[in-house]
């Protein structure tokens, strides 16, 4: 299984709201990611966890909120957002720190 | 600090007819240098990888890639591009960390 699956695919929120994006992988990668992505541009990385502890953090605001409960699956809890933070947000995994990353379909983001 | 630049925003070919996205890195070290695709809306997929060894990299989809240390260039190359091709382009790099940079990509346009 070399697939990184993301749900939802689409979410809707206001801005008062709470709300998680999950993801998971089955090819027992060390390393996830979480990126966030903006129309024509590249993904912008915002937390990395190896071996299920944060070890980068972008100085990303309190407002989203990372947890890797066990090697397979990754969440971003989400609060309190703001309409720019509407994105599309990437999950990725790898092996090890200079592996390649395996992406996520994402996670379209609209914050109203 | 690692850095990639992307000279072409858009490029437009004729369907069969070659293909070369530009990529140029900056690193201290030995690059680990990548080549992803990304279709509307979907997540980044790995076109190819360059880590050591032959400077000439096949990928996937018939695309290959030349690494050039004196250039710092690590550019992208199909013979015959299709319709399906038409996506966006990322060339990144990783000197390890768990930090992958992108460049800014290319919007590919193929026209039939």
């Amino acid at each position: 299984d070399t697939e990184v699956t993301q749900t939802p695919k689409h979410l809707v929120m206001g801005m008062t709201n709470k709300k998680s994006l999950k993801c998971e992988q089955h090819m027992g990668h060390r390393a996830m990611y979480w990126y966030k992505q903006k129309a024509k541009k590249p993904p912008e990385l915002m937390f990395v966890y190896s071996y299920e502890k944060l070890s980068i953090n972008e100085s990303v605001p309190s407002r989203f909120s990372p947890e890797c409960p066990n090697s397979s699956l990754l969440n971003l809890h989400l609060h309190a957002l703001q309409p720019e933070d509407s994105a599309l947000y990437l999950c990725a995994s790898s092996q090890g720190p200079l592996d390649e990353q395996f992406f996520g379909p994402g996670t379209r983001l609209t914050v109203l | 600090a690692q850095s990639v630049t992307q000279p072409d925003i858009h490029i437009t070919v004729s369907e069969g007819a070659s293909l070369e996205l530009r990529c140029n890195y900056s690193y201290g070290a030995t690059p680990y240098l990548f080549w992803y695709v990304q279709s509307p809306g979907q997540g980044l997929q790995l076109l190819l990888k360059y880590f050591s060894g032959d400077t000439l990299v096949q990928g996937i989809k018939g695309f290959e890639a030349e690494f050039k240390r004196s250039q710092s260039s690590f550019n992208l190359r199909k013979p015959s591009v299709h319709w399906s091709d038409a996506a966006e382009y990322f060339c990144a790099v990783t000197g390890g960390g768990n930090k992958l940079t992108f460049g800014t990509g290319t919007q590919l346009k193929v026209e039939l």
